[in-house]
């Protein structure tokens, strides 16, 4: 089963623009981890954030983390056109890794 | 080397035929994971192993057939296989007990059945 929500489901914006999207989970969790997919193909990973953390940066990336709210969010600073994709969040628990249902965002130039 | 390699990269099968899927890595990852993935969804995991046994399966039906016959390489044997097995099937790797598991994917086996 999959481990939460994501919101937006689907979000388009335009180049420059900031995009930011949401999961929930319903489990405890060692970390929680973002992941990008394109056109269906495999995951790659984008950051993680540990359990005793608030937020972390990466790039043009924030995350932040609710552990009383079991919520996360991902910002994605002055968008570009190649950041058109599917955005997921997982959870860990002792290698068993699951996903939230994704955010697909676009980017338009 | 931070791959994950999947073969074949698509497949079609018959829903009497038996195939199998691969998946290696070679970064001395010691959890190796099996996703399934529909259109607009998020993959679904199936199968978890650690230390080459298996740890997690997900009430996966027994059409699918997990397999970790050394640390780098995991497989999943299909056999008897239904349409709506259609998928993505993903393969995954990570360490096991440092704390920041980042995993790492392959690109996928495009599963069609016929």
């Amino acid at each position: 089963s999959q481990q939460g929500e994501e919101d937006p489901q689907a979000l388009s914006i335009q180049e420059g623009e900031n995009a930011t999207m949401n999961c929930s989970y319903k489990t405890s969790i060692n970390n929680l981890q973002w992941y990008r997919q394109n056109s269906g193909r495999g995951l790659v990973h984008l950051i993680l954030i540990r359990s005793n953390e608030r937020e972390k940066h990466s790039g043009r990336l924030r995350v932040t983390l609710d552990t009383s709210k079991k919520s996360s969010s991902l910002l994605i600073t002055a968008s570009r056109a190649a950041d058109t994709a599917s955005y997921f969040c997982a959870t860990d628990e002792l290698n068993d890794m699951r996903f939230g249902a994704g955010t697909r965002l676009t980017v338009k130039p | 080397d931070t791959e994950v390699t999947q073969t074949p990269k698509h497949l079609v099968m018959g829903m009497t035929n038996k195939k199998s899927l691969k998946c290696e890595q070679h970064m001395g990852h010691r959890a190796m994971y099996w996703y399934k993935q529909k259109a607009k969804k998020p993959p679904e995991l199936m199968f978890v192993y650690s230390y080459e046994k298996l740890s997690i399966n997900e009430s996966v039906p027994s059409r699918f057939s997990p397999e970790c016959p050394n640390s780098s390489l995991l497989n999943l044997h299909l056999h008897a296989l239904q349409p709506e097995d259609s998928a993505l099937y993903l393969c995954a790797s990570t360490t096991i007990g440092e704390g920041d598991t980042e995993a790492f994917f392959g690109q996928g086996t495009r599963l069609t059945v016929v």
